[in-house]
């Protein structure tokens, strides 16, 4: 497709368990954000890529979410021992930096839920 | 520094009607303001986009109202309708961060028929 694929769409969890959302962004986009998106409330920043830079992980709230990408392509986001406190939904979004827009086009997103 | 701050919460308006949110931002750096529509179930989607050199911009019936010196830019929706009903929320971001977005609270706004 055109857009901003995420899967799953939907994960549910016990505590303590380890998950990986997977993000296909547009072909082409240079640029990967990751947001957090509790119930009700505004996108939180989780960790930027661009190119080969180093990623910008300054919104990663604890040490148990890390995040891959391979090159200009599919990124991971992986949050190992899941707290209830982790329930959102993850929101993966791509750009083409340097553009005139700066747009970012967010896929649908992936709903955790950690019982 | 980094905050975007969005109001109201909520928003309630009869079909026609004119619905208008606010933002303000603290950090001078921004310059790139950006408001982003999302209906239940699907991500974010820019309705429209403004950065600081003009203090309005128009497309259709959404209107950017923009305030350097206040630090304060608005969303207006004109003629509201009952597809409008979304949650909107404004951003904020600036190149050097690689446009970044720094989003609001979001606004949930319900046009009623």
């Amino acid at each position: 497709g055109a857009g901003v694929s995420q899967s799953p769409s939907n994960k549910v969890t016990e505590k303590g368990k380890d998950v990986e959302l997977r993000c296909d962004p547009i072909s082409g986009h240079t640029a990967l954000y990751w947001y957090r998106q509790r119930l009700g409330q505004g996108l939180e920043f989780l960790i930027y890529f661009q190119g080969n830079s180093a990623p910008d992980k300054s919104g990663l709230p604890s040490d148990r979410f890390s995040a891959e990408r391979t090159g200009e392509s599919v990124s991971t986001l992986t949050i190992q021992r899941t707290q209830q406190e982790d329930s959102a939904v993850y929101l993966c979004a791509s750009s083409l930096v340097g553009g005139v827009t700066g747009e970012l086009f967010f896929g649908e997103g992936s709903r955790l839920t950690v019982l | 520094q980094q905050q975007v701050k969005q109001s109201p919460q909520s928003l309630i308006v009869q079909k026609g009607g004119i619905s208008i949110i606010n933002c303000a931002y603290e950090n001078t750096a921004f310059d790139y303001f950006p408001w982003y529509q999302q209906f239940p179930g699907k991500g974010p989607a820019l309705l429209i986009a403004i950065r600081p050199d003009v203090s309005e911009k128009k497309e259709g019936r959404f209107t950017i109202s923009f305030n350097k010196s206040a630090k304060q830019f608005s969303l207006h929706i004109m003629d509201s309708q009952p597809g409008d009903s979304a949650t909107y929320f404004c951003a904020a971001s600036w190149k050097a961060a690689g446009n970044k977005l720094t989003f609001g609270g979001g606004t949930r706004v319900l046009v009623k028929p």
